[in-house]
């Protein structure tokens, strides 16, 4: 079945570095791919998106890339704020059904 | 503008019971869909509904049912309640099928 694998399970990184979280999927329909952060006891909200027909997508100190060959997407944010602590979530879904299947998530901790 | 909206935020039932969550969905938006998330996991899709009809439905048992009503508002319902339907149970809503989802905060249910 449709399947999302994300990795790592855990990121610790120094305030001001770079954190790259990494996901592949199974399906090869799927062509959409959000991203969603959830701060402890708050719903997931979502942070960015791309469609199958970008490669790449920035919005500030965040981007996402996209390899549709390869199936695997990843989340770059760079010059990590203590603010950006939280757990991070990948999707994948194909536009037909709008069903997103999630991964495991990746909890970020950026240490001041 | 109101974002989804769900009732109620926190549940405890017993064994055996059945509960009935209920959703808000963002104005404008007609479509809404059902995640449970279990603690530590990712969110697991339930139901999608839009413009009333069922769109899509998880590998969930059929003790889950939902619906949306004509004001694009949705109801979730849980049969003989097990232990292990303890989660926090998300709704999300979107404009169309396949648009962005954007979610609630959850009800938070406990099964003793």
């Amino acid at each position: 079945g449709e399947n999302v694998e994300q990795h790592p399970s855990t990121l610790s990184v120094q305030e001001g570095d770079s954190a790259v979280i990494k996901c592949t999927y199974s399906d090869s329909a799927s062509n959409y791919f959000p991203w969603y952060k959830q701060e402890l006891g708050k719903r997931p909200q979502l942070i960015i998106d791309i469609r199958s027909n970008v490669g790449e997508k920035k919005d500030q100190r965040i981007a996402v890339t996209l390899n549709k060959t390869a199936k695997h997407f990843s989340l770059h944010i760079t010059e990590t704020q203590p603010e950006d602590s939280a757990v991070y979530f990948c999707a994948a879904s194909d536009s037909n059904t709008g069903k997103l299947i999630f991964g495991q998530g990746t909890t970020l901790q950026v240490k001041p | 503008d109101a974002g989804v909206t769900q009732s109620p935020t926190h549940l405890i039932k017993t064994r055996g019971q059945h509960v009935t969550l209920r959703c808000s969905p963002i104005s404008g938006h007609k479509s809404v869909s059902w995640y449970q998330q279990v603690l530590g996991q990712g969110p697991q899709f339930i139901f999608q509904y839009y413009e009333k009809e069922e769109r899509g439905r998880g590998n969930f048992p059929d003790r889950f049912s939902a619906r949306q009503f004509p004001n694009y508002s949705s109801e979730l319902n849980v049969n003989a309640l097990l232990l292990g339907d303890s989660a926090l149970y998300l709704c999300a809503s979107s404009l169309e099928v396949n648009s962005p989802l954007h979610f609630g905060n959850g009800t938070r249910l406990t099964v003793t």
